[in-house]
């Protein structure tokens, strides 16, 4: 069965960078693009952008436009976040997500969530 | 603030149908079929229950439908019972500026 696996929580200092990961199994990882999308202490979700693990591509969404990086590691099946310049409002649960096997817009298969705390 | 347009909250007694509207704009829902909808319970992970507008993924019950008209979106749950009591929440592709998606503010769903 399809499963997201993610890294632990982490406590950072503001101006600090963070990197998490989730592990993919159960089914072909260069198959599907993966999401991440990250949700604030009692807020709605919020997109943060898709990489496609089979070259690579990423597609960021403008609020994080140079301070996220997404990559993957194809060997593992695995696809790393990377949020740098952290601040106090980033604190939150960040999730992967593997879209539906009908297209590339959902999200289907969902980690358990990174919860990411920001503090001096 | 959210760029699609969710009530905070709604409630319906068990047995009952609720409907919640999700409201964007031409570029977004009304651009695109690509309309989905999450269930989250809390300190869970969002769970999608509906997909491209009016679909459902496999598993999901048949008390949840989807649809569309014009830029706005709707989630309609028949039968209410307990367990959908959670958060909803919307969401659309666009290709406004550049390719996105977009998320509802969230919708609490109190079953009384």
């Amino acid at each position: 069965q399809v499963q997201l696996v993610q890294s632990g929580a982490e406590v950072k200092k503001p101006g600090a960078s963070v990197k998490i990961s989730c592990k993919a199994s159960g089914y072909t990882f260069t198959g599907y693009y993966l999401n991440w999308v990250r949700q604030a202490p009692g807020q709605g979700l919020e997109w943060m952008g898709t990489i496609n693990p089979t070259g690579g591509y990423t597609n960021y969404a403008q609020n994080f436009q140079g301070r996220v990086t997404m990559t993957r590691d194809t060997s593992t099946g695995t696809v790393y976040l990377e949020l740098s310049s952290l601040r106090s409002q980033d604190t939150a649960v960040y999730y992967c997500a593997r879209v539906g096997s009908w297209g590339a817009y959902d999200s289907e298969y969902w980690g358990q969530g990174t919860l990411v705390t920001v503090s001096s | 603030q959210s760029v699609l347009t969710q009530p905070a909250s709604v409630s319906g007694s068990p047995g009952q149908p609720i409907t919640i509207s999700c409201i964007g704009t031409s570029r977004d829902i009304g651009a695109y079929d690509y309309v989905s909808w999450y269930q989250q319970h809390p300190g869970k992970a969002p769970k999608l229950i509906i997909y491209e507008v009016s679909n459902r993924p496999s598993g999901v019950s048949n008390r949840f439908s989807g649809s569309k008209s014009g830029n706005t979106a709707s989630l309609t749950i028949s039968g209410l019972q307990a367990e959908d009591e959670a958060d909803y929440y919307c969401s659309s592709y666009t290709t406004y500026r550049r390719s996105s998606t977009l998320f509802g503010g969230g919708t609490k769903l109190t079953v009384l």
